[in-house]
């Protein structure tokens, strides 16, 4: 089945420094969704990629779409405390664009 | 407040109880899940209801039955757990077609089976 694979699992950064993570698929992706979520929250949509290479940004994040549709990366320039929790990348499959399956997760971690 | 609201958001139960898990929407979608979150294990898609209709079951053991009685209600009725059932039981909703289907979570049922 499919697989979505992220890394790293855990990254600690100093406030101020730049955070990345990468999601790769095994399969081709129709579009691929990152999610955040706080400790002891629920994940939160963040945004969605559908083209080949596209980029999008919400303010000190940028979201890649890699041009085969099989990875992504999230980063976030200038880590700041409030940019803490697990971010999920999360891709359709079985044909269907509701049938979601997500990756591990990346827990990021901000020393102030 | 994302629009799904999940009760209880903490329940210990034994191997022997039954419980159930409600969820329910306010946000007119069309298609309801439940997932689980294990630690050290991604979210796993356990359900789907597509305008009430199962249109999903991945392979989740019978002692979870799910029951959808509307598109805004969504249920997990629990019996006979396991202790390795324990944990984050997710529900989220979504509004189909469009090409964004992208979830709303609710807050979550922390769940331990003793």
């Amino acid at each position: 089945g499919q697989q979505v694979m992220q890394i790293p699992q855990y990254q600690h950064v100093q406030e101020g420094e730049d955070f990345t993570t990468y999601c790769n698929s095994s399969t081709t992706l129709s579009n691929i969704q990152w999610y955040k979520q706080r400790p002891g929250g629920h994940p939160v949509f963040l945004i969605q990629l559908v083209k080949s290479g596209e980029v999008k940004k919400q303010k000190r994040l940028t979201f890649q779409f890699g041009e085969a549709k099989k990875n992504s990366s999230l980063h976030i320039t200038a880590t700041q405390t409030t940019d803490v929790g697990t971010y999920f990348c999360a891709g359709p499959y079985g044909g269907s664009n509701y049938k979601l399956t997500f990756g591990k997760g990346t827990l990021l971690t901000v020393n102030p | 407040e994302t629009g799904v609201t999940q009760t209880p958001r903490h329940l210990v139960m034994g191997m022997t109880n039954k419980k159930s898990l409600k969820c329910e929407q306010h946000l007119g979608h069309n298609a309801m899940y439940w997932y689980k979150q294990s630690a050290k294990k991604p979210l796993e898609l356990m359900f789907v209801y597509n305008f009430k209709e199962q249109t999903e079951n991945n392979s989740v053991p019978s002692r979870f039955s799910p029951e959808c009685p509307n598109s805004s209600h969504l249920f997990l009725h629990l019996h006979t757990l396991q202790p390795e059932d324990s944990a984050l039981y997710l529900c989220a909703s979504s509004a189909l077609g469009g090409g964004n289907e992208k979830l709303f979570f609710g807050s979550g049922t922390q769940l331990s089976v003793l």
